[in-house]
């Protein structure tokens, strides 16, 4: 089985819809990560956090809102989806006592806001 | 702030021939990391190689090796013996010093294309 998964792996949403994506990890990772990817631009950090209590924003924040609902599961909202959200997501973990502080991806959530 | 430049977009490289795959960096941190991914067009994330900033050898894993010039913020990826199985989107990607909390700035990428 997959260490990081992601749910859904595809989503088609409409304009104004609420949304949300869905990260579990079995390795046992503190610290989980969720970025987006777009053409030509790479990939940009939304939000992330170090543990349960701890929740920080990315680069990219605005529109998106997170849960971390157990130190295996970090959810990612989007609360109005607009068609500019179009994108691939990513979860990723890492574990900063395991060195070199390598992150492990997920799948990746394909969503389309139309 | 951290910043990645990818300056090619796109690169054409012969089966079993070697490619270098370019990225400088900007920071102002001392201690950080940098990394190479690859994203095949199944779209996931593959670690490829790792450089730390104190690491005074080059990385290398099998046919991956970065080629690491800290006076020159460079750290690009050489790619041996290309196959056909390399074609992909490489990511460049740097980890910031203390209190950074592991956060990985990525370069846009270099789309890798092997030809027979």
């Amino acid at each position: 089985d997959a260490d990081v998964t992601q749910t859904p792996r595809n989503r088609i949403t409409k304009t104004g819809k609420r949304i949300m994506l869905e990260c579990s990890q079995t390795k046992g990772h503190d610290r989980m990560y969720w970025y987006r990817q777009d053409p030509g631009l790479g990939l940009r950090l939304i939000y992330y956090s170090f543990d349960v209590k701890d929740i920080n924003k990315g680069e990219i924040s605005d529109g998106y809102s997170v849960s971390r609902q157990a130190q295996a599961k970090f959810s990612l909202s989007l609360e109005s989806a607009i068609p500019n959200q179009t994108a691939l997501y990513f979860c990723a973990t890492s574990d900063p006592e395991a060195g070199p502080y390598e992150q492990y991806f997920g799948p990746g959530t394909r969503l389309t806001v139309t | 702030a951290q910043k990645i430049t990818q300056t090619q977009p796109g690169m054409f490289v012969q089966e079993k021939e070697a490619v270098t795959l370019d990225c400088t960096y900007d920071t102002s941190d001392q201690s950080y990391g940098l990394f190479w991914y690859k994203q095949p067009s199944s779209g996931e994330m593959i670690f490829l190689i790792y450089q730390g900033s104190y690491d005074e050898q080059n990385a290398t894993e099998g046919r991956y090796s970065l080629n690491f010039q800290k006076a020159r913020k460079s750290a690009n990826l050489v790619i041996s013996a290309s196959q056909l199985g390399d074609s992909a989107m490489y990511f460049c990607a740097m980890r910031g010093g203390t209190g950074g909390g592991n956060k990985l700035t990525f370069g846009t990428g270099t789309q890798l294309k092997v030809e027979l």
